[in-house]
């Protein structure tokens, strides 16, 4: 069974003190992994997208990396507007076509001013 | 650019009545997958539609049932309601049934007394 762990459930940073969000997944035939980030009542919003170990995306406080068994989304000097749910998310192929997403629980970050 | 549009934006049934959401995808985009969001949790899969045909169906009963039209819009439908059923539910497109990123849009929060 597909399975996707997100640690910790929530952090509690000051402003600009770096962290890490770890994502670890269970999945065979990785096709993708996802982190989108989510305001309270609204929908997730695109982040990245990873397609294998290795690789590394980045985008203004953010940057994400992959391994065969887990992903860790890095923030660095956050500000209080980075304050969001931050989700996992992975995608793994079966024949032709591709499943839903499997979802974590997310890890719900709050920065202090 | 408009995003994923999604109707209504608010909703509130009782137990036993039948819902139906919509969900307009971004121009271009072909496939449409839906997700239910309880609280404190991550969005769980329930279909994908891509050219109008069901792609992937997740772990839900029967009671939910979605269709995609000529022009890529989808509907879902809920019946039989549920107290359980009370969610966030969220739709989101892809480029393709394949694989690719998945962009959510606001999302329809359904109460069910």
């Amino acid at each position: 069974e597909d399975q996707v762990t997100q640690s910790p459930e929530a952090l509690r940073l000051q402003e600009g003190e770096s962290s890490s969000l770890n994502c670890s997944y269970t999945v065979s035939g990785l096709r993708g992994l996802f982190w989108y980030r989510q305001d309270p009542g609204k929908g997730p919003e695109f982040l990245f997208t990873l397609y294998s170990a290795g690789e590394e995306k980045e985008k203004e406080r953010l940057k994400a990396t992959l391994t065969k068994k887990e992903s860790f989304l890095h923030i660095t000097a956050p500000k209080p507007e980075d304050s969001a749910t931050y989700l996992c998310a992975v995608q793994k192929g079966s024949g032709g076509g591709a499943d839903g997403l499997t979802f974590g629980k997310g890890t719900h970050l709050i920065i202090q001013p | 650019d408009a995003g994923v549009t999604q109707s209504p934006t608010h909703l509130i049934k009782t137990r036993g009545q039948h819902v139906t959401l919509r969900c307009s995808p971004i121009s271009g985009h072909k496939s449409v997958s839906w997700y239910q969001q309880v609280l404190g949790q991550g969005p769980q899969f329930i279909f994908q539609y891509y050219e109008k045909e069901e792609r992937g169906r997740g772990n839900f009963p029967d009671r939910f049932s979605a269709r995609q039209f000529p022009n890529y819009s989808s509907e879902l439908n809920v019946n039989a309601l549920l107290l359980g059923d009370s969610a966030l539910y969220l739709c989101a497109s892809s480029i393709s049934g394949n694989s690719g990123t998945q962009y959510f849009g606001p999302g329809t929060r359904l109460t069910v007394l």
